[in-house]
């Protein structure tokens, strides 16, 4: 167990559909990062937050959008899924301080769009 | 970040050494060297990272070239379960708290 926690671990859903994607960082981290894992794709990064502010954006698209609550979740929605949509999502988190800034990663939702 | 080329796939016995390569001919001075593995099916998991010294830890080691433009992972003895993919990343310690940015790593397959 990473610390950092996913939910839901699966999640099957049809195209035009909206999930949530849910993540719970490590105890006392405060950055939380989000890629996506397509089959054929490495790890992409979507979008990062620091104590409840948006830090960093990727190659997020209009359709996903995200947030960190006070408690420091982050959760990440995904709107009007398309079949290519179908991945795993990873959430990360990190002291964000340190200049090292090691990162830990959740085991993933794997979302799959029929 | 800078860039970082490794070999895309690598082969090893199980119990033998290996030594994974990674180029990174840009680096800063300010720039640490970071690797990461992922298992199949799992996220990828921290294995070490270094500035200038040579590194040590429970999992692995990481020699640092004194140019500082090539590094190498070491594994001492590979088990099967360190068939994953192995990423070399550089951060930049100006920008901390800045995203990984992962390339396509070095795919580790091991020979029982």
């Amino acid at each position: 167990d990473s610390g950092v926690t996913q939910t839901p671990k699966h999640l099957i859903t049809a195209t035009g559909q909206r999930v949530t994607l849910r993540c719970s960082p490590r105890s006392g981290d405060l950055s939380v990062y989000w890629y996506q894992q397509s089959l054929d794709q490495g790890l992409q990064f979507l979008i990062q937050y620091y104590n409840g502010e948006e830090r960093a954006k990727g190659n997020i698209l209009e359709r996903f959008s995200a947030q960190q609550f006070p408690d420091l979740h982050s959760e990440l929605n995904l709107s009007s899924l398309e079949l290519g949509d179908s991945a795993l999502y990873f959430c990360a988190s990190s002291d964000g301080r340190s200049g090292a800034n090691v990162l830990t990663f959740g085991a993933g939702s794997r979302l799959t769009v029929l | 970040d800078a860039k970082t080329t490794q070999p895309n796939s690598m082969e090893s016995n199980e119990e033998e050494p290996v030594h994974l390569p990674c180029n990174h001919s840009t680096i800063s001075g300010t720039d640490y060297i970071h690797w990461y593995r992922q298992l199949p099916s799992q996220g990828p998991e921290y294995v070490i990272h270094g500035l200038t010294s040579n590194v040590n830890n429970r999992m692995a080691s990481l020699a640092i070239a004194e140019d500082r433009k090539s590094s190498t992972l070491i594994l001492h003895r590979a088990t099967l379960r360190d068939a994953a993919v192995y990423y070399c990343i550089l951060r930049d310690a100006n920008n901390a708290g800045n995203m990984l940015t992962f390339g396509g790593g070095t795919r580790l397959m091991v020979k029982p």
